[in-house]
């Protein structure tokens, strides 16, 4: 099973200020068709996950530029050019490569 | 607008059985690729199963041969039946679609399991 691994696990931030988050992978999820299959979502407080990034690097639907994904293989990063209030939650990055699916422990970000 | 309404969560005693439902509104569950995943109280996310369009199913190892997956187009429906539950398995759980591997779009309010004796 492909393990996924996140960096910080806690992330406070000042609003107006960049934020990133990183991803790696136990195995490569880059799939033969040129696409990495790695999701990030977004849990709001007493909410259910959102999604934010699809295929490593596309932006959901609703979802502001801000937000912005990269990187290939094992390591992804997920960006933030400039924190909101609204962006607090906790950050989930996700492996759709193969079956099991597997989750990232999640990075908690809050706002200083 | 698209929805999903998960049911039939509770409280069961270990070795117990319990059967989740999900309706789907605003699209055909045979169109997607429709996921349960578990979120324990405070801690992170696990993925428990999905079904493919094709009918194909897939489990996490921590549930394979105990939970099953279905779904029922005449419904509009997706279930997951949970036998011979652990104390482990209590969670809030999460249904879920997904798009030709274009990320989970949708997800439900989330049902809540609690496995105690």
């Amino acid at each position: 099973d492909i393990v996924v691994t996140q960096s910080p696990l806690s992330l406070p931030v000042t609003p107006g200020e960049p934020a990133s988050i990183s991803c790696r992978s136990s195995q490569s999820l880059l799939h033969s068709n040129g696409h990495n299959y790695l999701d990030w979502y977004l849990q709001k407080p007493g909410q259910s996950p959102q999604l934010l990034i699809y295929l490593g690097s596309s932006r959901a639907s609703g979802v502001p530029d801000r937000f912005s994904g990269r990187g290939s293989g094992t390591d992804f990063t997920l960006k933030i050019s400039r924190v909101e209030a609204e962006d607090v939650g906790v950050y989930f990055c996700m492996q759709a490569l193969h079956t099991p699916y597997s989750f990232g422990q999640g990075t908690k970000l809050e706002i200083k | 607008e698209v929805q999903l309404v998960e049911s039939g969560g509770g409280f069961v005693q270990p070795g117990g059985s319990l059967r989740l439902s999900c309706a789907a509104s605003g699209f055909s569950v045979s169109d997607y690729d429709m996921h349960w995943v578990r979120q324990p109280t405070g801690k992170g996310l696990e993925w428990v199963s999905c079904i493919g369009t094709a009918g194909d199913t897939y489990y996490g190892g921590s549930v394979e041969g105990r939970f099953t997956i279905s779904r029922d187009y005449d419904e509009n429906s997706l279930y997951l039946q949970m036998n011979s539950l652990r104390a482990e398995d209590t969670a809030v759980y999460y249904c879920a679609r997904e798009f030709s591997n274009n990320g989970i779009d949708y997800w439900g309010q989330g049902a809540l399991v609690t496995v105690s004796s």
